[in-house]
C-alpha cells in the first residue's frame, strides 16, 4: 500500500479568502495524480488529472500545480465560495490498477 | 442520465448477517472497483474488476465477495467472516486503460 498524505486535514476559511492544500506521493513509479472534490451526500466528482511534472490545471477558480520529483501537489482556490466548501481527495496512480488515496482534506467556506 | 447507482443508501443488519451491497453503472465502463471508507482514512480498494467474470483483489479483500456476471453490475458481498463491517462503501468504473474514475453515491452499511 503506497502513502499519499494530505494535508491539512480540515481547514475554515471565510468567504472571499484564497486557500490552498498539499498531496504528498512517491516520487517513483508516477504515472498520474488525480484531484477529486467530494461534496456532503454526493459522489465524488473528478477535478483534475496531472500527468507531467509541472502541469498546471485549471478550473474556473481552482487550479493545481504538479512537482514529480519531489513528490507533491497542490490544490488552490482562489476566492472561497461557500459552495466550494466540501472534502477535496487526491489520488495517485502508479501505473498499475489501483489508485491509492489520501484522506482528504475537509474545506468549510464561512460566510 | 449516464451514471453509477448503488442501493440501498442506508443499510443495517445484524452481526453475523452476510449482506449484498449493489452497484450498477450505464456508462458502458468496462472496469468496476469496491472501495471503504473509515473515519480519518482514506478510500480503501476492496475489489477491482477490469472485464465481466473477472475480478481482482484489493488491499482490504479479506471477509468481502463479488461477482461481475453482466458488465453493468458490480455486487459486493459483505460476510459475516468481515470483523469490522461497519463502514462507509463506494463504488466506481472506468473505461479499460483509463484510471479516471467515476462514483457512485456510496452506501453507508451499520451492523448492529
Amino acid at each position: 500500500i503506497l502513502n499519499v498524505e494530505q494535508s491539512p486535514q480540515s481547514l475554515h476559511v471565510q468567504e472571499g479568502d484564497s486557500t490552498n492544500f498539499t498531496c504528498s506521493f512517491p516520487s517513483s513509479n508516477f504515472y498520474a495524480l488525480h484531484w477529486y472534490r467530494w461534496e456532503t451526500a454526493k459522489s465524488p466528482e473528478a477535478l483534475f488529472v496531472m500527468t507531467l511534472n509541472g502541469d498546471e490545471k485549471k478550473k474556473g477558480r481552482i487550479s493545481a500545480t504538479l512537482n514529480t520529483k519531489e513528490g507533491y501537489s497542490y490544490l488552490y482556490i482562489k476566492g472561497s465560495q461557500p459552495e466550494d466548501s466540501a472534502t477535496y481527495l487526491c489520488a495517485f496512480w502508479p501505473g498499475a490498477n489501483n489508485l491509492f488515496f489520501g484522506t482528504g482534506t475537509r474545506l468549510t467556506v464561512i460566510p | 442520465d449516464g451514471g453509477i447507482t448503488q442501493s440501498p443508501k442506508y443499510l443495517f443488519r445484524k452481526e453475523g448477517q452476510n449482506v449484498t451491497l449493489s452497484c450498477e453503472q450505464n456508462l458502458n465502463h468496462d472496469a468496476m472497483y469496491w472501495y471503504r471508507q473509515d473515519p480519518g482514512q482514506g478510500l480503501r480498494l476492496i475489489y477491482y474488476s477490469q472485464i465481466v467474470n473477472d475480478f481482482q483483489k484489493g488491499d482490504i479483500a479479506e471477509g468481502y465477495s463479488v461477482s461481475r456476471e453482466k458488465k453493468e453490475s458490480f455486487p459486493l458481498t459483505v460476510t459475516s467472516a468481515q470483523k469490522n463491517p461497519t463502514a462507509f462503501y463506494l463504488c466506481a468504473s472506468s473505461i479499460y486503460g483509463n484510471n479516471e474514475q467515476f462514483f457512485g453515491p456510496g452506501t453507508r452499511l451499520t451492523v448492529l
